[in-house]
């Protein structure tokens, strides 16, 4: 099975600075045919998760441009550029490559 | 506007069995690979079946093959899990979620709980 590892586990920040999440995975998420299949989701206080970014740098609609996704074939970052109060929850990495899907333990994010 | 609405949770014996269902509007339903994830309380997310467009390919973790059953009606726009010799582990929200070829898990339900206690 392909482990998704997140740090750190919890991230503070204050409103307006940036904040970094990193997801690892145990093997390469580039697919033969160019796509990287690592996928990261937020999930809010008491709500389902949601789509943020697909394919590793794609912004999921309706999601603001402050969200960004990066990476190479194992090593994943999330950025959130001036963080809002609203940006808070879980966020979660997870991959597509192949079966079992996998995700990533959560990074919670907290607003100073 | 896409919408994926769970139903037929609730609390269970151990060894039991449960069904639950998800209603899908908004999109064409028999276009899409449909997926169930859990989430124990307080815990992160454990994907549990996917299942292709016709219904004729279906996917498990190693943790409820054989016990679990997805499946999907598309004359109905609907999604199933058959969940059978239930265990306490699997006590979790259950999602039901749109599982699309570029997207991946784009969209997904409210939830719906299962408690599996005597």
């Amino acid at each position: 099975d392909i482990v998704m590892t997140q740090a750190p586990l919890s991230v503070s920040v204050t409103p307006g600075e940036s904040a970094s999440i990193s997801c690892r995975s145990s093997k390469s998420l580039l697919h033969s045919n160019g796509i990287t299949y690592v996928y990261w989701y937020l999930q809010k206080p008491g709500k389902s998760p949601q789509l943020l970014i697909y394919r590793m740098s794609n912004l999921a609609s309706g999601v603001p441009d402050r969200f960004s996704g990066s990476g190479s074939e194992t090593d994943f970052t999330l950025k959130i550029s001036r963080v809002e109060a609203e940006d808070v929850g879980i966020y979660y990495c997870g991959q597509l490559l192949e079966n079992p899907l996998t995700f990533g333990s959560g990074t919670k994010l907290e607003i100073k | 506007e896409v919408q994926l609405v769970e139903s037929g949770g609730g609390l269970v014996q151990p060894g039991r069995s449960l069904k639950l269902s998800c209603a899908a509007s908004g999109f064409t339903f028999s276009n899409y690979y449909m997926a169930w994830v859990r989430q124990a309380p307080k815990k992160g997310l454990e994907w549990v079946a996917t299942i292709s467009t016709s219904g004729s390919r279906t996917y498990y973790p190693d943790s409820v093959k054989g016990r679990f059953t997805i499946s999907r009606d598309n004359a109905k726009s609907s999604l199933y899990l058959q969940m059978n010799s239930l265990k306490s582990e699997d006590t979790a929200t259950y999602y039901c979620a749109r599982q699309g070829a570029t997207e991946g898990m784009g969209y997904w339900g409210q939830g719906v709980m299962v408690t599996v206690s005597s």
